[in-house]
């Protein structure tokens, strides 16, 4: 198990250019999360899916935000018409669908670079 | 809403005790996490707890009282490698039915000196 996956580690993109992030979570585990993180700050959550199902979304996630998970596997996430404010670590995780510390235990990624010039 | 707040920066000695408080309101509570993050990593899991009292693991201990919306993390003999940001963060519930967004707060910088 080599853990959480993202690809690519950094990327440089002008204003108004489409990007996007995959995530290839841990095999087993069907929970999958996105986060955006900037300098000093905590990791904003994004979205969440259950298998290919995405079950919660956050205000962030504007109408040029759009994650996918279509095979309850690997995941996508695309940022249409990149704006500098998008300018972020992009962190996924992935967790086990169970109760109790092994269900809450999430692993993130190493995260995607994005910077936006 | 959700607020979360931690100091941002402490500095503690190798070999010393340093205690990482963070205080938090939220309209509905689902567990509270530890994450040490280094610079430039992803963050990685260091505790949860759910129930009041204290969760220990080898160095690390974590407390929870949920009346008083506190936790604290608690690092014994410290090591250089300790050196890194804390987040604290909740995990909310609605309507009786769990969500799965963590809120983090903006994490506690710490330095371990010599």
């Amino acid at each position: 198990d080599t853990g959480v996956s993202q690809n690519p580690r950094h990327k440089i993109t002008k204003r108004g250019q489409n990007v996007t992030f995959r995530c290839d979570p841990i095999s087993e585990h069907n929970r999958l999360y996105w986060y955006r993180q900037t300098l000093g700050q905590g990791p904003e959550f994004l979205t969440y899916f259950q298998n290919e199902a995405q079950l919660e979304k956050s205000r962030l996630l504007s109408d040029r935000f759009s994650a996918e998970r279509p095979k309850g596997s690997f995941s996508t996430l695309e940022i249409q018409r990149t704006e500098q404010g998008d300018s972020a670590m992009y962190l996924c995780a992935s967790s086990l669908a169970s109760t109790g510390v092994a269900g809450n235990t999430i692993y993130f990624g190493e995260g995607s670079w994005l910077t936006v010039v | 809403g959700q607020n979360i707040d931690q100091p941002t920066e402490m500095t503690a000695t190798e070999g010393a005790i340093v205690q990482i408080n963070c205080t938090y309101q939220t309209s509905g509570f689902n567990g509270l996490f530890w994450y040490q993050q280094h610079a430039g990593e992803a963050p990685t899991f260091l505790s949860y707890n759910v129930l009041d009292g204290l969760e220990e693991k080898g160095r690390f201990s974590s407390f929870l009282s949920r009346s008083k919306g506190y936790s604290y993390l608690l690092l014994k003999e410290l090591q250089m490698k300790d050196s890194a940001s804390y987040l604290c963060a909740v995990r909310s519930s609605y309507s009786g039915a769990g969500s799965y967004q963590l809120t983090f707060g903006k994490g506690t910088k710490l330095s371990v000196i010599p």
